[in-house]
């Protein structure tokens, strides 16, 4: 079946330009969670949600980043005003369910990732 | 903040050696996991490890999670190129978020 897709690929913006990324889970998937990572580095939490609900957001660098998952399904990471700061490999990634419960463990299966490059 | 610290960030290796990578942490986790990701994909998960002094074997892998609950390894025998790539472990906090450590690059040399 599918995997988790993400779009675009590949994004350049100027500096100050509002930029919004795509998540589609992979389908029936409960948790959808967001991380940006570093070239050779491990990704960095910033958000997820269950279903529709945003559980956390504690990772979330400021309030220029938003994140919203209005049906349940597709996710969409927003950066408001970017900065040069903001340039990195922003990945999403789905569950059948978030959390760890009676020895149960969960599989998060990653998108390919957006690179957002902000000039 | 709960850190996970990998050790070592780099290691370059000829084939059919063997290698330990581990993954440290001051904090105690319900679980770890081990990612393996190649260039321009996402991880892939090779092991959950739940239970103190676990050992999992996933062929040529070997992933053991400490008593503790605070750190783990990944023993590869007889690296293959195949083998290349960069190892992540990411444990799992009772606020049910995943932290990943700070990543193994791996170079298995044919």
């Amino acid at each position: 079946g599918a995997g988790v897709s993400q779009s675009p690929r590949y994004k350049v913006t100027k500096r100050g330009q509002d930029v919004a990324l795509r998540c589609d889970p992979i389908s029936g998937h409960v948790s959808l969670y967001w991380y940006r990572q570093a070239l050779g580095q491990g990704p960095e939490f910033l958000t997820y949600f269950n279903y529709e609900a945003q559980q956390d957001k504690s990772g979330l660098p400021n309030d220029r980043f938003s994140a919203e998952r209005p049906e349940g399904s597709i996710s969409t990471l927003t950066i408001q005003r970017t900065e040069q700061r903001d340039s990195a490999m922003y990945r999403c990634a789905s569950s059948l369910a978030g959390g760890l419960a009676g020895g149960w463990t969960y599989e998060q299966y990653f998108g390919p990732g957006t690179r957002l490059t902000v000039t | 903040t709960q850190l996970l610290e990998q050790s070592p960030q780099f290691l370059s290796i000829q084939e059919g050696e063997n290698l330990t990578v581990y993954c440290n942490s001051s904090s105690v986790f319900s679980s770890l996991q081990w990612y393996r990701q190649e260039p321009g994909e996402g991880p892939v998960l090779l092991v959950t490890v739940v239970t103190g002094g676990e050992v999992k074997k996933l062929k040529r892998l070997t992933f053991q999670f400490g008593d503790a609950r605070k750190d783990s390894s990944l023993h590869i025998t007889a690296a293959q190129p195949g083998d290349t790539g960069l190892y992540l472990c990411a444990g799992l906090s009772s606020a049910r978020q995943l932290t990943f450590g700070s990543g193994t690059q791996l170079t298995v040399l044919p």
